[in-house]
């Protein structure tokens, strides 16, 4: 079956620590995502790449970097400049970016602090 | 800009009762709408969609969306509901947007949700 694996299901991370969560699809997709979703407030977009070698901020970038070396993995790092990290991570994708397309979801990594 | 409003925070409601989960949005150009569901430690799953025609929208798990364009509401409902459909629903948007480059990347933007209780 097709879909998108996020891995790891729970992470720790420690002060000063960089993690990389990682996302992979196999939906043959172009465009991918990353949000955080903290409660009671949605999701917010992290970054997005429309196509491999590209990627671009979303509303919450400071403190996160992203890749997009192959078309189906877009892996998020969550840097040390990042103060308040702990939140449920989610990548989707979709056939490609643009006006109206449905996004599909990974089953999320929850990031907390030691 | 474009904004999501979802009216109601949490919504109680017993099995077999019929239900409607509220969602206004503004948006300066012409918008698609999306609602998903999400499952507790789970992404989102796509309800339904409404990108044209028929305003009134039917999804899976036998929820049905109605796109007002009038009133910038797309609600949610639900004839008869149970116990399975307790979860948290998103309603969210997306309307055209350019990135840096000038390229429309359709900006989904989402309501801070509702969560749906299904009680015996």
């Amino acid at each position: 079956d097709g879909g998108i694996t996020q891995s790891p299901k729970y992470l720790f991370r420690k002060e000063g620590q960089n993690v990389t969560l990682s996302c992979e699809q196999n939906l043959n997709h172009d465009a991918m995502y990353w949000y955080r979703q903290d409660p009671g407030q949605g999701l917010r977009l992290i970054y997005y790449s429309q196509i491999v070698n590209d990627f671009q901020k979303g509303d919450i970038a400071e403190g996160y970097s992203v890749s997009r070396e192959k078309k189906e993995s877009f892996p998020l790092t969550v840097t040390s400049a990042q103060k308040n990290p702990t939140a449920f991570y989610l990548c989707a994708s979709s056939i490609r970016a643009g006006f109206g397309q449905p996004q599909h979801f990974g089953d999320g990594t929850r990031l907390s602090i030691l | 800009a474009q904004s999501v409003t979802q009216l109601d925070s949490q919504v109680p409601v017993f099995e077999e009762a019929p239900v409607e989960l509220r969602c206004n949005y503004s948006s300066s150009v012409s918008v698609y709408l999306f609602w998903y569901v999400q499952y507790p430690n789970q992404g989102l799953q796509l309800l339904l969609k409404y990108l044209s025609g028929s305003t009134l929208v039917k999804g899976i798990n036998g929820f049905e969306a109605e796109f007002n364009k009038s009133q910038t509401s797309f609600h949610l409902r639900k004839p008869s509901v149970h116990i399975s459909d307790t979860a948290e629903y998103f309603c969210a948007v997306s309307g055209d947007r350019l990135n840096a480059g000038g390229t429309s990347y359709g900006k989904l933007t989402f309501g801070q949700g509702t969560i749906l209780t299904v009680h015996p």
